[in-house]
């Protein structure tokens, strides 16, 4: 199946910081997404971004699927955006619809 | 629209009890799924459908049954409950097909603890 392996594990910033999370992959796909759980454990959509640069305010998601990774950026870094960061990964075809998820980025912002 | 919706949000079961989560949408998706999501872990299929009848085994299918008689609805059942199965259950949506848009919607998720 495919592996799905993000950098890094845990990453502890100051609020105003920006940082960058990846997300690398071991085969084609054409689905990938990022989710935000937050302490409560809900997972919030982020991006649906199997290809291509994406942003909203600010966080934004570039995947280059030809070398099989994916970044996510997040800047001026909030108290709110503590959680763990979730990529996942699928090939979308008729009838075999499954999602890999790697480990989770756990990001926490310090005020 | 209420999205996906997952009744309980908490459940303690002893070992050997059997008990069904319930999962909802509203948004006339197609695909349906079932993940669950063990400490310090990401998410691991159980099952998922493909419309009203057809299901289909993830990675972590022992222990588990489903089934989808509406589009709106896909219950999982636990079966002789064990310690194993303490987790997070999360259910999702997507719209699906062959070339549509696959982005996978989440519910809240049910904590179950077996003891």
């Amino acid at each position: 199946g495919i592996q799905v392996e993000q950098s890094p594990p845990d990453l502890i910033l100051q609020e105003g910081a920006n940082s960058t999370l990846r997300c690398n992959f071991s085969d084609s796909v054409n689905n990938l997404q990022w989710f935000h759980q937050n302490p409560w454990g809900q997972l919030i959509n982020l991006f649906y971004i199997p290809s291509g640069t994406k942003q909203n305010g600010r966080l934004s998601a570039t995947t280059v699927a030809t070398e099989r990774y994916s970044l996510l950026y997040i800047s001026s870094s909030q108290t709110t955006d503590s959680g763990v960061y979730f990529c996942a990964v699928g090939i979308s075809n008729f009838g075999n619809e499954k999602l890999t998820f790697g480990t989770g980025t756990r990001l926490t912002i310090i005020p | 629209n209420a999205g996906v919706t997952q009744t309980p949000k908490f459940r303690i079961l002893k070992i050997g009890q059997s008990m069904t989560l319930q999962c909802t949408q509203d948004m006339n998706h197609n695909y349906m799924y079932w993940y669950r999501q063990d400490p310090g872990m990401g998410l691991k299929l159980i099952y998922y459908s493909v419309g009203a009848g057809i299901t289909d085994k993830g990675e972590v299918p022992n222990g588990y049954n489903v089934s989808r008689s509406t589009t709106e609805d896909f219950p999982l059942r636990l079966e002789l409950a064990a310690p194993s199965q303490t987790s997070v259950y999360f259910c999702a949506s997507s719209y699906g097909g062959p070339k549509g848009d696959n982005e996978q919607f989440f519910g809240p998720g049910t904590r179950l603890t077996v003891l």
